[in-house]
């Protein structure tokens, strides 16, 4: 099993332009999470999704979009990229039984920066 | 809501010493509480988790946690530390399939 699969794993933007990131992962798990993670600050979460076809608001949505077509996929998007958002980005899942009392497993990461 | 304290940013210690990572956590209902590290440009993996029962969890790498209920702590122990454990630790709660992490702690473990 592969886990949780991020692509890509480093990017490069200019302010405004647009770029979606992938999350994939093999094990089944109903419930997805982005993150992202910035020095000192600790993981705050972003969007997250119960399900295929359900997205939520997490802590910080701000500047960002999500979608769960797929049950194995959920897609993180910036629609207008700001400097704010250089940051590493995280994705997550976990399964659903008793869901509180299951880890997460997390994928690798995508270093983001805007210029 | 829930929140949860990591109140050093960085803890060192000598090989073969006993080290601590402290956590105190707050939550409305029952904790369920998890520790994760990080090692650089990898994501976050499971060390061990409480839910109930044994004050005392047994996790990955020889890591065990203490949980105490009237200290609202969750403390992170291993009897003798490895260089191969400095990274970087997070506490977490979980409630309602959402969790909160801490600001994380770096360990360093000198030779």
């Amino acid at each position: 099993n592969a886990g949780v699969t991020q692509t890509p794993k480093f990017r490069v933007l200019k302010t405004g332009q647009s770029m979606t990131l992938l999350c994939a992962q093999d094990m089944n798990h109903e419930y997805m999470y982005w993150y992202r993670q910035d020095p000192g600050m600790g993981l705050r979460l972003i969007h997250y999704s119960v399900g295929e076809g359900t997205t939520a608001k997490g802590e910080v949505p701000d500047g960002y979009n999500v979608s769960r077509l797929k049950k194995q996929n959920f897609l993180l998007g910036l629609e207008s990229a700001a400097p704010s958002q250089t940051s590493v980005y995280f994705c997550a899942s976990t399964e659903r039984v008793d869901y509180s009392n299951q880890p997460q497993h997390f994928g690798d990461g995508t270093r983001l920066s805007i210029l | 809501a829930q929140s949860v304290a990591q109140p050093e940013d960085q803890v060192n210690v000598a090989e073969g010493n006993p080290l601590t990572v402290k956590c105190t956590y707050s939550v409305s209902g029952n904790p369920y509480l998890f520790w994760y590290v990080q090692y650089p440009n990898r994501g976050l993996q499971f060390l061990l988790k409480y839910i109930t029962g044994d004050n005392l969890v047994k996790g990955s790498y020889g890591f065990e946690a203490e949980f105490n209920k009237s200290q609202t702590s969750f403390h992170l122990k291993k009897p003798s530390a490895l260089v191969s454990d400095s990274a970087l630790y997070f506490c977490a709660v979980r409630d309602l399939g959402k969790s909160t992490f801490g600001d994380g702690t770096t360990l360093t473990v000198k030779p």
